[in-house]
């Protein structure tokens, strides 16, 4: 149980363009899903928390504007990269929060590699 | 704001060896401090974690302790093996939301 997908698993798109990723807890309702970015030989870092039905909360230092995070069901969150650029080429994973259990256990997705060209 | 340092950042040891990665973290109010092993594109993968208010915890080779006073925990893996080489990072969460944060990682070589 506890199955996170995430797709694609990766990508490469044009400088300027937009691309969608998405993020589907597949055998349970997630209540929160949380985004992360990670850069090659780097940690995790959080770039936002997605509630269903309400907007994101941002880390500080991410541009709203760049990165829209859309969690429109208790199983999926989306988050488009708009108006990409080489410097957004990253790894990006997504987690989810289940609504019962363990309030801080988080599943983690497969991860989506983004390349920007 | 909340921060969780790591050390080291890289650890080699022979196989059969103990390693021991260390963290401290900011937030007094964290309570909640998973350890997570991740091989190269992969996702990270929950290997142990404690909750604060247990001290110690063990799953066979690998065991975890916390240290609420001083804001640190440890993650301890005896009898090394080849398979274990990987990064590892340590994580602390405390609030309501269940964010995590995380270390900067550990690059653990266990040499065969």
């Amino acid at each position: 149980g506890a199955v996170v997908s995430q797709h694609p698993s990766w990508v490469i798109c044009k400088s300027g363009t937009s691309v969608k990723i998405e993020c589907r807890s597949l055998d349970f309702q997630a209540t929160t899903m949380f985004w992360y970015r990670q850069f090659p030989k780097q940690s995790l870092m959080l770039m936002a928390t997605s509630n269903e039905g309400s907007k994101a909360t941002y880390e500080q230092g991410v541009e709203k504007d760049k990165f829209l995070i859309n969690h429109a069901s208790l199983t999926l969150s989306t988050l488009t990269v708009t108006s990409a650029h080489p410097e957004d080429s990253s790894f990006y994973i997504c987690s989810a929060r289940g609504t019962g259990g363990f309030i801080y256990e988080q599943y983690f997705g497969p991860g989506t590699r983004l390349t920007v060209t | 704001g909340e921060n969780v340092e790591q050390h080291p950042s890289t650890l080699s040891v022979q196989e059969g060896d103990s390693a021991v990665i260390k963290c401290t973290y900011s937030d007094s109010a964290s309570n909640y401090f998973p350890w997570y092993k991740q091989e190269l594109g992969k996702r990270p993968q929950l290997i142990i974690d404690i909750r604060s208010n247990v001290g110690e915890k063990k799953d066979q080779r690998i065991a975890v302790t916390l240290n609420k006073t001083a804001k640190h925990f440890s993650l301890h893996i005896t009898e090394t093996q080849p398979e274990d080489s990987a990064v590892y990072f340590c994580a602390a969460s405390g609030s309501n939301t269940g964010k995590l944060i995380f270390g900067q990682g550990t690059t653990l070589q266990v040499k065969p």
